[in-house]
């Protein structure tokens, strides 16, 4: 059963904790994304990577880090120097052989306390 | 800067009216369009998409959007709403030579039954 996989759904840390997000996908597909969802904004880009070992910033990249060491895998680590980290995180992955199409995962919700 | 905008926050329709959502966006080189859903408790899909040829893309459960290059717009519609539409739509803009996606704010839809 291929897709994306983000856990845990719901997450809640203290505030000056750092707190790592996972995604995993076994789409095969080699480019993947992390976005923030909040009410009214839409989704914006935090950071994204076209293939293994190689990321780029997106729009709000500041308070944020990620890694990509294995297709399959793009975890976000959400840092304390985020000012406001409460939010949903939606990762996704760009299918090259679908007119660039993006596939998403169901999401995270991170609460700070 | 990039950017994409949509219209229309928030709207209601009852059954059987015609729908259109406005998006419009700012960028000077080549684009695909896309226009995502998400359904209440469910990840966000594909809704339609252009990247290039007929001007006129039908996508799924009756869908179609008009990208109109003159006017940097991509709106969405629909003859007859049903209540099943309600969700929430989102336009998006992918730079094809960054492969960074842009969403819109996203629209609230409410069709009453």
């Amino acid at each position: 059963d291929g897709g994306i996989t983000q856990s845990p759904k719901y997450l809640f840390r203290k505030e000056g904790q750092n707190v790592t997000l996972s995604c995993e996908q076994n789409l095969n597909h080699d480019a993947m994304y992390w976005y923030r969802q909040d009410p009214g904004q839409g989704l914006r880009l935090i950071y994204y990577s076209q293939i293994v070992n190689d990321f780029q910033k997106g729009d709000i990249a500041e308070g944020y880090s990620v890694s990509r060491e294995k297709k399959e895998s793009f975890p976000l680590t959400v840092t304390s120097a985020q000012k406001n980290p409460t939010a949903f995180y939606l990762c996704a992955t760009r299918d090259r052989g679908r007119a660039d199409t993006q596939y998403f995962g169901p999401g995270t919700r991170l609460t700070v306390l | 800067a990039q950017s994409v905008s949509q219209h229309n926050h928030h709207v209601i329709l009852s059954e059987a009216a015609s729908l259109e959502l406005g998006c419009n966006y700012s960028y000077g080189g080549t684009v695909n369009l896309f226009w995502y859903v998400q359904y209440p408790g469910q990840h966000l899909q594909l809704l339609l998409k252009y990247f290039s040829g007929d001007p006129l893309v039908k996508g799924i459960k009756g869908f179609e959007a008009e990208f109109i290059k003159s006017k940097f717009s991509f709106n969405l519609r629909k003859p007859s709403v049903q209540w099943s539409d309600t969700a929430e739509y989102f336009c998006a803009v992918m730079s094809s030579g960054t492969y960074k996606y842009i969403f819109g704010t996203g629209t609230r839809l409410k069709v009453l039954a």
